[in-house]
């Protein structure tokens, strides 16, 4: 089955430097990459997701990038706010939706 | 926020004792999930359901049972609650199929003494 590993677990940045949280996976059917979002005590919310087809998506100040070949794709948040503050997962899948383990970002003022 | 309750939102019992989680939307999507969240594992998808008496197993689903009779309504039963069940578990629900974006509910915490 599929395997998703996510990196870093946690990252402390300052407010308007950019981050970025890798993910790899092991399955080449996996053709379906979202990103979640997740704020203390509430449930996850999708932010962003790319499919197998486009190699680059951007949306506002997030982006996600997908190398298929290398079996990883990214997320990137540029110019963070404290408020983008909270717990990422990346996911992928075919059939079914696998989930890494989580990245905590701090964004501090 | 999409139409999806969970219930009970807290819930502490013994070892031993059987479970149910109710999951309930109004968004008439045909796929819904339940997932178990607990820390340094992420989101680990339990079961989930593709149509009504239509469900699968995912990639822990030991130790629990799911049900869906209606459209609206998927259930979680642990038929013998473990320690090892005390989680946070989120049901979601999907119009997009397995690939498509999850709306998940607010979570209910389970306590197993």
């Amino acid at each position: 089955g599929e395997n998703v590993e996510q990196h870093p677990s946690t990252l402390s940045v300052q407010e308007g430097d950019s981050a970025v949280i890798k993910c790899t996976y092991s399955d080449s059917a996996s053709n379906y990459f979202p990103w979640y979002k997740q704020e203390l005590g509430k449930r996850p919310q999708l932010i962003i997701d790319i499919r197998s087809n486009v190699g680059e998506k951007k949306d506002q100040r997030i982006a996600v990038t997908l190398n298929k070949t290398a079996k990883h794709f990214s997320l990137h948040i540029t110019e963070t706010q404290p408020e983008d503050s909270a717990v990422y997962f990346c996911a992928a899948g075919f059939q079914k939706l696998v989930f890494g383990t989580g990245t905590r970002l701090l964004v501090s003022p | 926020d999409a139409g999806i309750t969970q219930s009970p939102r807290h819930k502490v019992t013994e070892t031993g004792t059987p479970v149910t989680l109710r999951c309930h939307q109004t968004e008439n999507h045909r796929y819904m999930y339940w997932y178990r969240q607990d820390p340094g594992h992420g989101l680990r998808l339990i079961h989930y359901s593709y149509g009504v008496k239509d469900t699968d197993k995912g990639e822990v689903s030991d130790g629990y049972s799911v049900s869906r009779s209606k459209t609206e309504d998927f259930l979680l039963t642990l038929e013998s609650a473990t320690s090892s069940q005390t989680s946070v578990y989120f049901c979601a629900i999907s119009s997009g199929g397995n690939t498509g974006e999850l709306f998940f509910g607010e979570g209910s915490r389970l306590t197993v003494l």
